[in-house]
């Protein structure tokens, strides 16, 4: 079975400028987790979505959303970009909302100039 | 707010040895336990959880848990230098491996296996 994938592997975007990232989780899961990694530090949790709906989120500004699609999917959008939003974007699997293991995608390298 | 403390390292030890990887955290309503590997420029995988006090091996690896004193570790026996990597341990809470807080992560410990 194929595991977690995301798009697109590296971006550069420019300050100011709003951005997608795309997740597809392992076939079965239901449950979609964000994840940004600054180099050096360990993932820091952005949004848990399940079924849909958004079931938990971290600190992380407003201008950081996003959603779920019928089909399990998920799109990560951050707008009006930072230098300091550059970092590795993660995208984690699970089957569902109270399941314990958590199976990370390659992830999305996110520069911003 | 949840904490997580591990020693980012490096810690070095040579191949054929025994790697001790530590991780304290705050959280004591933390019921599971996790560690991922990351290889440099990668994403982290998960290699090991624990539920429960004690120890849990799963080949080479060994996942040690002590919720009193907050406290878990792994071991891997037999270090080859492919566990050169980034290691890093996260807790959960009872009902979902991360749910609506997410799993908190440590830095990570770089560990390298010197041939």
């Amino acid at each position: 079975d194929a595991g977690v994938t995301q798009s697109p592997t590296h971006l550069i975007k420019t300050r100011g400028q709003q951005v997608t990232l795309r997740c597809s989780p392992i076939s079965g899961h239901k449950s979609v987790s964000w994840y940004q990694q600054v180099l050096g530090q360990g993932p820091q949790f952005i949004f848990q979505y399940y079924e849909k709906e958004e079931r938990g989120r971290g600190n992380f500004p407003d201008r950081f959303s996003a959603r779920q699609f019928p089909n399990y999917s998920s799109e990560l959008n951050v707008n009006a970009l930072l230098l300091g939003d550059s970092a590795l974007y993660l995208c984690a699997s699970s089957l569902g909302a109270a399941s314990y293991e958590q199976y990370f995608g390659p992830g999305t390298r996110l520069t911003v100039t | 707010q949840k904490e997580v403390e591990q020693n980012s390292g490096p810690l070095s030890v040579p191949e054929g040895a025994i790697a001790s990887l530590n991780c304290t955290y705050s959280d004591r309503g933390s019921q599971s336990f996790f560690w991922y590997r990351q290889y440099s420029g990668k994403s982290p995988e998960l290699i090991m959880f624990i539920y429960s006090n004690g120890d849990k091996e799963d080949g080479r690896f060994t996942a040690q848990l002590n919720k009193a004193s907050q406290y878990v570790s792994l071991l891997i026996r037999d270090s080859q230098p492919s566990d050169s990597a980034t290691y890093l341990c996260a807790p959960g809470d009872m009902y979902s491996g991360g749910g609506a807080d997410g799993l908190t992560f440590g830095k990570g410990t770089h560990l390298i296996i010197q041939p």
